[in-house]
C-alpha cells in the first residue's frame, strides 16, 4: 500500500522562506513529484526527484532522500499568489501517482 | 494549445442517473487518468489509460467505468450515480515513458483538466 504525510496547513508572510515536508510508505516508488493547486484550479507540476538530492527550478527547490523516505518542498521569497494547496505525490508504474492529502499555505502580508 | 479539456464543468444529477465525463487532450500524450478530489482526502486515482483501447482500475474503481477508444479522449462513467460520488473530478494526461533526463529516474509529469464538479443528490 501506499500512504504519505504531510502538514495539513502552513502560515507564513510575504518574503519569507517556507519548507513542506513530506514522508512516505510505499511498496513500488520511481520519485517524488509536486504539485501546486490554487483554490478552485487544476493542479499544476511543480517539481520532481527522481534521485537523492536537490532540485531547484526558481524559487521552487525540492529534495527527497530515499533511505529516509523522505522529501521536501522549499519556496523562497514568498509571495501572495503562493497562497495554494501543495501536494507530495509518490510516482508508481506508468506515471500513475499516489498523492498526500496536501498542505495549505497561507501568505500573509 | 487547449491541452486537458473536461466537459462538463458542473453538473447535478439525482440518484440513480447516469452520465459520462468527456476528457480530450490535444498533446499526443499516451497515458490518460481520471481522479477524484474530496475535501480533506487529496486527489485519488479512478482509473487510468495507456494507450488506446486499453484502460486498468485506479485506487477508487468502484461505481465506475472508463473507455478510451480514441487517443486523445478518456471517458468516464457513472452507470447509477449515489450522492457518495458528489466530487470534484480531474482528468490528467502524460507522456509515456521515462524522463528525457533519465539519470534522474522516472515519471513524466502529469497535465491537469479545470476539473468537473459533479453534485448527486
Amino acid at each position: 500500500g501506499q500512504s504519505l504525510e504531510q502538514p495539513s496547513e502552513v502560515t507564513a508572510v510575504e518574503g519569507a522562506i517556507v519548507q513542506i515536508n513530506c514522508t512516505y510508505q510505499t511498496s513500488g516508488f520511481y520519485g517524488l513529484s509536486w504539485y501546486q493547486q490554487h483554490d478552485g484550479g487544476a493542479p499544476t507540476f511543480l517539481s520532481y526527484n527522481g534521485l537523492d538530492g536537490l532540485e531547484e527550478t526558481g524559487r521552487f527547490s525540492s529534495f527527497l532522500s530515499r533511505s529516509d523516505s523522505y522529501g521536501y518542498l522549499l519556496l523562497q521569497e514568498l509571495q501572495m499568489k503562493d497562497s495554494a494547496s501543495y501536494f507530495c505525490a509518490v510516482g508508481r508504474g506508468y506515471s500513475t501517482l499516489t498523492f498526500g492529502k496536501g498542505t495549505m499555505l497561507l501568505v500573509s502580508p | 494549445n487547449a491541452g486537458v479539456t473536461q466537459t462538463p464543468k458542473f453538473r447535478v444529477l439525482k440518484t440513480g442517473q447516469s452520465m459520462t465525463l468527456l476528457c480530450a487532450q490535444d498533446m499526443n500524450h499516451e497515458y490518460m487518468y481520471w481522479y477524484r478530489q474530496d475535501p480533506g482526502m487529496g486527489l485519488r486515482l479512478i482509473h487510468y489509460s495507456v494507450g488506446e483501447g486499453t484502460t486498468a482500475k485506479g485506487e477508487v474503481p468502484d461505481g465506475y467505468n472508463v473507455s478510451r477508444l480514441k487517443k486523445q479522449n478518456f471517458l468516464l462513467g457513472l452507470e447509477s450515480a449515489a450522492p457518495s460520488q458528489t466530487s470534484v473530478y480531474f482528468c490528467a494526461s502524460s507522456p509515456a515513458g521515462v524522463r528525457p533526463d533519465r539519470a534522474r529516474g522516472g515519471n513524466q509529469p502529469q497535465h491537469f483538466g479545470d476539473g468537473t464538479r459533479l453534485s448527486i443528490l
